[in-house]
């Protein structure tokens, strides 16, 4: 089974503009952690934001924000005020304290920014 | 400036012909690991490693090999038995204080294998 599910395979938003990426996961470990990376054309990934299991509030970093739903099992990326530069594939995933480190990355999302 | 160099970015590849992936950090972080993208993709674990002179497979680990001689180095060897391995590799490296499920993935900037 997919452990990290993303269903939208591409995104298109105006600049300024807010936007959601989706994510849903699944884990029978009470504790994990989620992160967001993002992917420009470059190839490099960049790592944006990290919400643990237990932590009680959503994360935050300057304009992208996670929303954490625990029992739905799903962790959205929020990033406001879209910019040009935003442009890129964005990569859930999840990592396990069960499974000795390994992380697990969902299919990614291609967020097109448009002036 | 503390990071990740993965060397070469572009390699071409004839068929039978092992290569190896150069990854190098200098972040002090204990585990290594490689990752795998095919175009439009997400990243697929190929070989980890927690600590020098360990490491496990990962998802797709048949027909590459490693080692983690120094903690600086992880290489990656694509074998002649990797049927396919026209890809995107990324390398990326963690630190370990946080317990398992914390602590970011560091990535290079990847290395794109070419068979011809």
């Amino acid at each position: 089974a997919q452990k990290i599910t993303q269903t939208q395979p591409g995104m298109f938003v105006q600049e300024k503009e807010a936007v959601t990426l989706d994510c849903t996961y699944d884990t029978s470990d009470p504790s994990y952690g989620l992160f967001w990376y993002k992917q420009p054309s470059s190839g490099e990934m960049i790592f944006l934001i990290y919400q643990g299991s237990y932590d009680q509030q959503n994360a935050t970093e300057g304009r992208y924000s996670l929303n954490f739903q625990k029992a739905r099992k799903s962790a959205n990326l929020v990033i406001s005020a879209s910019q040009l530069g935003d442009s890129a594939m964005y990569f859930c995933a999840m990592r396990e304290a069960l499974n000795a480190g390994k992380s697990t990355f969902g299919d990614g999302t291609t967020l097109t920014v448009k002036p | 400036d503390g990071g990740i160099t993965q060397s070469p970015k572009y390699l071409f590849r004839k068929e039978g012909q092992n290569v190896t992936l150069s990854c190098e950090q200098n972040l002090n972080h204990d585990a290594m690991y490689w990752y795998r993208q095919d175009p439009g993709q997400g990243l697929r674990l190929i070989y980890y490693s927690q600590i020098v002179n360990d490491f496990q497979k990962g998802d797709i680990a048949e027909g590459y090999s490693v080692s983690r001689e120094k903690k600086e180095s992880f290489p990656l060897t694509v074998t002649s038995a990797q049927k396919n391995p026209t890809a995107f590799y990324l390398c990326a490296s963690r630190r370990t204080s946080g317990g398992y499920n914390t602590g970011e993935l560091f990535f290079g900037e990847g290395s794109r294998l070419t068979v011809l």
